[in-house]
């Protein structure tokens, strides 16, 4: 049981590069969120995926797109990387079965630096 | 918007004493409140995790408590250890969107021998 997996950990992009961040979980959880951390800042929620099938915008959603592939996997794609985008990144899960909220599970973050 | 606050943002303190870290937040209108740990270069661990209906929770040397009303949480620590530098974050999960959390920016704890 791995929990919540990210790749890569390190990422140097040049200005107007593309990536795409990976996640996955094996906690067969229902709902996952990508989250950024600049320094001197709390974790910011960029997009969340509330089921299988679904995405929403968070609070600062502009320069990405999210896929959530299946179950396990929900990935973040930066198509036109900008210096402001320097930060590291943090996937999420949680159970969420209607009934009852779990805690949030993280993954280990993405460092992404934007020359 | 929910906005979280976290006093102090840094605390350096010798080995044994009783910490009080503290949380505020401003819409009351909460489903749960979390405390987690963040060690530099790593992700984020769930310490304690209080429903809106509960008063405080404990793990260990570890007691957090929450007054709703007043928009606040305090994490205490018993007798810190050098193993207990760290970050510590505040987030609170409104319930609107399920499982979203707003995070405070953080107390970073230092321990020192």
């Amino acid at each position: 049981n791995a929990g919540v997996t990210q790749t890569p950990k390190f990422q140097v992009l040049k200005t107007g590069q593309s990536m795409t961040l990976q996640c996955a979980q094996d906690m067969n959880h229902n709902s996952m969120y990508w989250y950024r951390q600049d320094p001197g800042m709390g974790l910011r929620l960029i997009y969340y995926s509330a089921s299988e099938g679904t995405t929403d915008k968070g609070e600062v959603p502009n320069g990405y797109n999210v896929s959530r592939l299946n179950k396990r996997e929900f990935s973040l794609r930066l198509e036109s990387a900008a210096p402001s985008q320097t930060s590291v990144y943090f996937c999420a899960s949680i159970m969420a079965s209607g009934r009852t909220l779990d805690t949030q599970y993280f993954g280990p973050g993405t460092r992404l630096t934007v020359l | 918007k929910q906005e979280v606050t976290q006093i102090p943002a840094a605390l350096s303190v010798p080995e044994g004493e009783n910490l009080v870290l503290n949380c505020s937040f401003t819409d009351s209108a909460i489903y749960n409140l979390q405390w987690f740990r963040q060690d530099p270069g790593k992700g984020l661990t769930s310490l304690l995790l209080i429903q809106s209906s509960q008063r405080e929770q404990t793990s260990g040397r570890l007691n957090a408590s929450l007054d709703k009303s007043s928009g606040r949480s305090t994490l205490y620590i018993a007798a810190s250890q050098p193993g207990d530098s760290a970050t510590y974050l505040c987030a609170v999960n409104r319930g609107s969107t399920l499982g979203r959390l707003y995070f405070g920016r953080g107390t970073q704890l230092t321990v020192w021998p």
